[in-house]
């Protein structure tokens, strides 16, 4: 299974947008990068999958360069409700297992 | 949609005490129920995949006889902590998937808070 790297920490303000950048350079040809958002004493809640080029929902965008070895989520304007841990992960293609890295703690302030 | 339930959310119990806890997809069929655990400040830990209808595939580490999971229908699994102890104290957290492949996201639960005394 492909291992992530995101950074650990950032700080954004509100109505900013934030960009949180995650490596996966072992990803396979069947992997789909997925991002989670969870809040204390929460499970994972979905935000966002890939598997090329740029996906856009109601809540996020999510590029994809060609290479697939990164990708970037990005947060059009946080709130102060954004404050969570953001997981960067790469769903294996046939058994859709996770392995949950240590996650980018965001902080928004006001 | 995709609303996965999980309960208790909370439990404490007494050391030796076995321990169930019951992961529902409310409005969807799981072919595939993932639990976890995860300990403060740490981030989540995969336990077990469960496929309806067959025995549960375990992670390396996590032992099979202590965790008992069983996924009898699409739309329920039960994690079972036997003989618990207070190390076996922590958050789990279930998840479900329609299709049990990447391309469909993994759905999950709020978590049970296990406390062993």
């Amino acid at each position: 299974l492909a291992k992530t790297t995101q950074p650990i920490s950032m700080d954004s303000y509100e109505g900013q947008e934030v960009n949180i950048t995650c490596s996966h350079n072992n990803i396979a040809t069947n992997d789909y990068i997925t991002w989670y958002q969870q809040f204390p004493s929460q499970g994972p809640r979905f935000i966002i999958q890939g598997y090329k080029t740029k996906v856009t929902n109601e809540v996020a965008s999510l590029f994809i360069p060609a290479d697939r070895k990164s990708s970037t989520l990005s947060l059009p304007r946080v709130s102060l409700s954004d404050t969570a841990v953001y997981y960067c992960l790469v769903a294996q293609g046939n058994t859709g297992k996770l392995i949950f890295g240590q996650g980018t703690t965001l902080q928004v302030k006001p | 949609g995709a609303v996965v339930s999980q309960h208790p959310s909370w439990v404490i119990c007494k050391s030796g005490t076995s321990v169930k806890i019951e992961c529902r997809s409310l409005d969807f069929q799981a072919t595939t129920m993932f639990w976890y655990r995860q300990f403060p400040k740490q981030s989540l830990m995969l336990m077990a995949t469960s496929n309806e209808g067959s025995k549960a595939t375990y992670e390396q580490g996590v032992e099979k006889d202590k965790f008992l999971i069983n996924h009898a229908s699409l739309t329920l699994s039960t994690l079972t902590v036997t003989s618990a102890h207070p190390e076996d104290s922590s958050f789990y957290i279930c998840s479900a998937s329609q299709t049990g492949v990447g391309n469909q996201p993994q759905h999950f639960g709020d978590g049970t808070r296990l406390s062993i005394l």
